[in-house]
């Protein structure tokens, strides 16, 4: 059965300090990635997504993320963190579990940043 | 664009009483889907639309729960009558079918008392 699984429920870091947040998902195809922040009372922001092509894609806010086929992983990663990223991150994975196409998400981690 | 609507962003009730939530998708946009958030079971699809039509409602947890979709540009999701358990973050999300990316509302709290 198609699953996300993001390890990681909390993440603390330091602010300026890099960010790494790990995403593992099990699809029996090529998937359709999706990375998503929510910030405290608001909706799913899209930070970035993978179809096809470059396996390093470029989102918002300086976020990036890699897929990588061998490990099953989609990361995302931020070189420097700024107060203002602290949210819950959400990677989602596009499939098509049941003939209809939708998104089958992680369960989320949610990122504290430092002064 | 305004991106998706929802309405109300918050609700309190009263159990037994009936709520409506209310979603406007992105204009082009012609897939619509409902989701619930709470702690224990994360993000949970309820139903989806395609063209105005449910394709999959798989997901709503019981009768208590309907959602329509009269056009394109409007869905609603009925709780009757509603029950604590309900409390949630309720989103809708839209997307151009055409892609694969979705896009959500700022989402409507709903407290049930």
């Amino acid at each position: 059965a198609q699953s996300v699984t993001q390890p990681d429920i909390h993440i603390t870091v330091s602010e300026g300090a890099s960010l790494e947040l790990r995403c593992n998902y099990s699809y029996g195809a090529t998937p359709y990635l999706f990375w998503y922040v929510q910030s405290p009372g608001q909706g799913l922001q899209l930070l970035l997504k993978y179809f096809s092509g470059d396996t390093l894609v470029q989102g918002i806010k300086g976020f990036e993320a890699e897929f990588k086929r061998s490990q099953s992983s989609f990361n995302l990663r931020k070189p420097s963190v700024h107060w203002s990223d602290a949210a819950e991150y959400f990677c989602a994975v596009g499939a098509y579990p049941s003939g209809t196409y939708k998104y089958i998400f992680g369960t989320g981690t949610r990122l504290k940043v430092l002064a | 664009d305004a991106g998706v609507i929802q309405s109300p962003r918050h609700e309190v009730t009263e159990m037994g009483q009936e709520v409506t939530l209310r979603c406007k998708p992105i204009s082009g946009h012609n897939s619509l889907f409902w989701y619930r958030q709470t702690m224990m079971r994360g993000l949970e699809l309820l139903i989806y639309f395609n063209n105005n039509v449910p394709i999959d409602d798989s997901g709503m947890p019981e009768d208590r729960f309907s959602a329509k979709m009269p056009n394109a540009s409007f869905s609603t999701l009925k709780i009757q009558p509603s029950e604590p358990r309900d409390s949630a973050v309720y989103f809708c999300a839209s997307r151009d079918s055409a892609y694969y990316e979705q896009y959500f509302g700022p989402g409507t709290r709903l407290t049930v008392t």
